[in-house]
């Protein structure tokens, strides 16, 4: 089984700031890496699929790249309702898995 | 528009049973398969199994081999799947979403559209 890999765990930032969040893979997954934005009490929402594809609707803010076992999301110039958890998935093969998360929050 | 509307909130005792459904509509179902996945109280995600709403296969993550069951019915216009947990202990507590998956297990796209949760709380 593939196990996912993020840092940091949590992370602080100001409304205007740059972030990037990092995910390793345990094996290689091409480019079959998907990641989720969780606010407390909603479902998840994707917004990067494979590995930088912009799901319908997410801002242009978000961005992710990576190839093979290592992949980033940058978020970028952040905005109030950014301040959430965000996981990696990888979709290469089942059982699928997701990273641990990393919590964004408010400096 | 795609939905997935999920059963209500159950409680439920260690050792029991509890039996989640997701009726998905408003898209070509079986085209596409369904995920189930939880987070627990102050936890992360975590991937549950997948069903294909075509075939009725199923993968399952190792750790829930034994205890969990994704099954699904089909009538004339809608798909329901259902995910039963047997045996179930307190830290079976979470929230249990269903996901709009790939319809076969290759790689491929993750989840996009997903219920609005269950939460399934253990307690004696």
């Amino acid at each position: 089984d593939t196990q996912m890999t993020q840092s940091p765990p949590s992370l602080s930032a100001s409304v205007g700031d740059s972030v990037t969040i990092t995910c390793r893979a345990s094996q290689y997954i091409s480019t079959y890496l998907n990641w989720y934005q969780v606010k407390p009490g909603k479902a998840p929402t994707l917004l990067i699929f494979s590995a930088s594809h912009l799901q319908t609707g997410v801002p242009s803010r978000f961005s992710g790249s990576g190839s093979g076992r290592d992949f980033t999301l940058t978020i970028s110039g952040l905005q109030p309702e950014d301040f959430a958890t965000y996981y990696c998935q990888q979709s290469f093969a089942m059982p699928r898995s997701f990273g641990q998360g990393t919590k964004l929050e408010i400096k | 528009q795609v939905q997935l509307v999920q059963s209500g909130a159950e409680v439920k005792r260690p050792g029991a049973s509890v039996k989640v459904s997701c009726k998905a509509s408003g898209y070509i179902v079986s085209s596409y398969g369904i995920s189930w996945v939880r987070q627990a109280p102050g936890q992360g995600l975590e991937w549950v199994g997948w069903i294909s709403t075509y075939n009725g296969k199923t993968h399952y993550a190792q750790k829930f081999q034994d205890r969990v069951t994704v099954t699904m019915t089909t009538d004339t216009s809608t798909t329901t799947t259902y995910l039963e947990v047997r045996s179930l202990r307190s830290d079976d507590t979470a929230v249990y979403y269903c996901a709009r998956d790939l319809g076969s297990p290759v790689a491929g796209r993750g989840p996009d559209y997903w219920g609005q949760g269950t939460l399934v709380t253990v307690s004696s």
